[in-house]
Formats: C-alpha cells, sequence, structure tokens
C-alpha cells in the first residue's frame, strides 16, 4: 500500500524555468515532509523539508509547498539549471513512528540546456 | 567529516543463499536505517537501529535481519535469497534525537538474485 505517491515519472524543463514536482500522501498521520535528491550511482541527499504547522518552506532556488487539506505538496525549483537534473523523491514520516521515511516512486527531472 | 559507506557495491548470488551487506555510518550519527529499493520504485523501509537494537522494522519477512555495533556500523543480513530480493539496499544514518528525521543516505549495494 503506497502512502506517498509521486505520479509523474519523469519532467522536462528548460535551463532557467521554474521545475514543479508534485506529490501525494495517504497518511493523514504524517506529519513531516521531506525532498531528496538522487543522482545516479550516489545515495540520496536531503534537499529541503517541511512540518505540517507549515505551509511553506524556501531555501534559495527550492520552495516547498503543503497543502494539508489535499494531502498534497509540491517543489519548486527557480531557476532550474543543468545540475538539477536528477531523480527527486517526495518522502514522508509519521507522528509516533518518526524512526522511519516512506517514500514515493520518484520524478526524474531533466533539464535542458 | 565522513559519510556514509556501503560495502560491497555489487554482488550476484543465487536463490537459497545468503548475503551480508555492510555499513558504516556518518561520524556523529548513532542510529542506522536500511532501506530496499527495486527498480523504478522508491525506497521501502526495511529496518533502524539504535543503541545495537532494532528500533522500529517495515513489512519485511524475518529473514531480514540487522546488527548494530558499539561503533554504529552495521549489517544487514539476508537468507533464504528469492529473485524479489534483488535490488538497491541503502543504508541511512542520523542522530536521534536531531529533532528531525533526516538521513544521510550511503551510495547503495546493489544485490542481483539469480
Amino acid at each position: 500500500d503506497q502512502q506517498v505517491k509521486q505520479n509523474s515519472p519523469s519532467l522536462s524543463v528548460q535551463e532557467g524555468r521554474i521545475s514543479i514536482l508534485n506529490c501525494d500522501y495517504t497518511n493523514s498521520m504524517f506529519d513531516y515532509f521531506l525532498w531528496y535528491k538522487k543522482y545516479p550511482a550516489e545515495g540520496p541527499t536531503f534537499l529541503i523539508s517541511i512540518s505540517s504547522i507549515k505551509d511553506k518552506n524556501e531555501d534559495g532556488r527550492f520552495t516547498v509547498f503543503l497543502n494539508k487539506s489535499a494531502k498534497h505538496l509540491s517543489l519548486h525549483i527557480v531557476p532550474s539549471q543543468p545540475g538539477d537534473s536528477a531523480v527527486y523523491f517526495c518522502a514522508a514520516s509519521a507522528v509516533h513512528s518518526d524512526y522511519k521515511l516512506s517514500f514515493g516512486a520518484g520524478t526524474t527531472v531533466t533539464v535542458r540546456a | 567529516e565522513t559519510g556514509v559507506t556501503q560495502s560491497p557495491t555489487h554482488l550476484i548470488k543465487t536463490r537459497g543463499q545468503q548475503v551480508t551487506l555492510r555499513c558504516s555510518s556518518q561520524s556523529g550519527h548513532n542510529t542506522v536505517s536500511w532501506y530496499q529499493q527495486a527498480l523504478g520504485q522508491g525506497p521501502q523501509f526495511i529496518f533502524q537501529y539504535y543503541r545495537e537494537e532494532e528500533n522500529g522494522r517495515g513489512n519485511f519477512p524475518p529473514r531480514f535481519s540487522g546488527l548494530q555495533f558499539p561503533n554504529y556500523s552495521s549489517e544487514l543480513n539476508v537468507n533464504a535469497l528469492e529473485l524479489d530480493d534483488s535490488a538497491l539496499y541503502l543504508c541511512a544514518s542520523s542522530r536521534a534525537g536531531s529533532g528531525a528525521n533526516v538521513l544521510t543516505f550511503g551510495a547503495g549495494s546493489r544485490l542481483t538474485v539469480l
């Protein structure tokens, strides 16, 4: 039972434009959300996170938005750069079981020059 | 500051065999988690170790077992390998009590079961 879903397996965007990655979840106990980025032959690296008490968190070119009523979050990358080409995973952890993360299947982003 | 290192990077086993994967956690981290990433899927939580004991477990059978050592390094053991065990196995470390479940991942061990 997949509790975190990334319905777009891939995204292609031109350099300098905005990349928008979407993620939906079903478990109402999730209270912390993270985005990880993964290059080939490397482990996932932490990108940005957001707590359920917020609806927006920004870090440089990366902004995560959380809509709790819709159980939806998104990651915006502005402007997109060639080095952003990677697989992006959405992840979530729940109250009282924060020892584990539930991941989506990932979205492969390709930034075209 | 050293990151998370895993060994071996690749290995091939046959069905029914046993495998041991190893992980050294990042300096200053005291918690180790293991995840299985099948092709085309996101990582799935196997279990977490803290203070050398299993601290939580995902939906994996008992033939998946682990150890954590006093230096916080860890092993993942899988017995009676099945074809579906073919996957990338990721180790991640974190510091308990840091307030946020931000994991630092290794590059993984890719297991192929024939």
